[in-house]
């Protein structure tokens, strides 16, 4: 298994543009996550889905949208682009809520200029 | 979610035990305490998790307290790999929408 897999692995993005960010897992899981790292901090929750078809938002989810339109499949997509969303993003899957763990992709780096 | 305190830095010798602590005094009985690391520029990697019994697993082993208000992640013969930031993490098992990662340990392994 491949695991969680994200694309592109850096990008240089001009304020205003937009781009989407890709994300795929290969171990069947229902639950997929993204979140955003900045330097020096936690992770945050952006948006989450619990199946095909659903998505909810999280504690960032300005300026970002997902869809879900297969189990494997979470893109993000980021609509006018500031410098603010400069960051390193994660997705990340999980079999299921609660007790089991989130399997995590080697994040996109992304800049706004 | 119940909040976590964890040092900011700690040194370990290599191939002795790391023994990372963490207090959550203010757990609930349902909640679950998770450890994940994230090793520089990679994704966070799960590492063990548990409710109230010590539990060990290839990576590690977890002592938690009779009380629950504290814990210690045991890497027992840590390599210059387990250099990473190490964050303690408690969070009712029937939530589905977030981990809070918080700023967890640094842990750097000394040759």
């Amino acid at each position: 298994n491949a695991g969680v897999t994200q694309t592109p692995k850096f990008r240089i993005l001009k304020i205003g543009q937009s781009m989407t960010l890709q994300c795929t897992q290969d171990m069947n899981h229902n639950y997929m996550y993204w979140y955003r790292q900045d330097p020096g901090m936690g992770l945050k929750l952006i948006y989450y889905s619990v199946g095909a078809g659903i998505t909810d938002k999280g504690e960032v989810p300005n300026g970002y949208n997902v869809s879900r339109s297969t189990t494997e499949d979470f893109p993000l997509r980021l609509e006018l682009a500031a410098p603010s969303q400069t960051s390193v993003y994660f997705c990340a899957s999980s079999y299921a809520r609660g007790v089991y763990e989130q399997y995590f992709g080697p994040g996109t780096r992304l800049t706004v200029t | 979610d119940a909040k976590t305190t964890q040092p900011t830095s700690m040194d370990c010798a290599e191939g002795r035990a790391a023994n990372l602590p963490c207090n959550h005094s203010t757990i609930s009985g349902n909640e679950y305490v998770y450890w994940y690391r994230q090793i520089h520029s990679q994704g966070p990697q799960y590492i063990i998790h548990g409710l109230k019994n010590n539990e060990t697993n290839e990576m590690a082993s977890l002592i938690i307290t009779e009380d629950r208000k504290s814990s210690t992640l045991i890497l027992p013969h840590a390599t210059l790999r387990d250099t990473a930031v190490y964050y303690c993490i408690v969070r009712v098992a029937s939530r589905d929408d977030k981990i809070i990662f918080g700023k967890g340990t640094r842990l750097h392994i000394l040759p």
